[in-house]
């Protein structure tokens, strides 16, 4: 069973603080996902990394595939009160599909 | 475009009562997810389509059943509801080819008495 490992779970910062979110696994996958989820809302796909070694940048956020594509970052430069939300990471395995392992997801609250 | 649609928002259900859940999408999509999400747990696949007509079991499949007799819907349906089904339900759509960006509606927040 693959399983991703998220964290922290929970992060409360000030405006302005850089932050870093951590998802692990001892699983392989093809590609990884980050998802930002609003109270009241699905999830919404932020960004696919798929070769390991990849860096991808959405302004202020910069996400990390690692090399043996097990595991991934996502920090965040400068953090806005509108930056609050779930950050969920994503496995996606090697079948067609197109299933997904979440991991346990991080509530960020960046207060003003 | 509407995208991807749930129904209903909340619903209360009583320990053994049995409802369905409607999740529609506009975006052609082939593919569609029914998730539970619950505090600390992240979303877990309950079960998936691959096209219409189609159904296959996720990760936490027991007590739920699904019908995808149309491409645009995916229904999701508990027969004997328990109070461990009490969660928010996700219904998520993709294209089959392309990238793997799965769309997902607003969620349905079940409570089970």
């Amino acid at each position: 069973t693959q399983l991703l490992e998220q964290s922290p779970q929970f992060l409360s910062i000030q405006e302005g603080e850089n932050l870093t979110v951590y998802c692990n696994s001892s699983s392989v996958f093809s590609s990884l996902q980050w998802y930002r989820q609003e109270p009241g809302e699905g999830p919404v796909l932020l960004v696919t990394v798929v070769t390991g070694g990849e860096v991808k940048k959405l302004k202020r956020l910069t996400f990390q595939f690692g090399d043996a594509r097990k595991d991934s970052s996502l920090h965040i430069t400068a953090a806005q009160p509108g930056d609050t939300g779930l950050y969920l990471c994503a496995g996606v395995g090697s079948s067609n599909t197109g299933k997904l392992i979440f991991g346990q997801g991080t509530t960020l609250q960046v207060k003003p | 475009n509407a995208g991807v649609t749930q129904t209903p928002k909340f619903r209360v259900l009583k320990t053994g009562q049995s409802m369905t859940l409607l999740c529609a999408q506009d975006m052609n999509h082939e593919y569609m997810y029914w998730y539970r999400q619950d505090p600390g747990m992240g979303l877990r696949l309950i079960h998936y389509s691959v096209g219409e007509g189609t159904t296959a079991k996720g990760e936490v499949p027991d007590g739920y059943n699904v019908s995808r007799l149309k491409k645009q819907n995916f229904l999701l349906g508990l027969e004997s509801a328990a109070p461990s089904q009490t969660s928010v339900y996700f219904c998520a759509s993709r294209r089959d080819r392309g990238p793997n960006e799965q769309f997902f509606g607003p969620g349905t927040r079940l409570t089970v008495l």
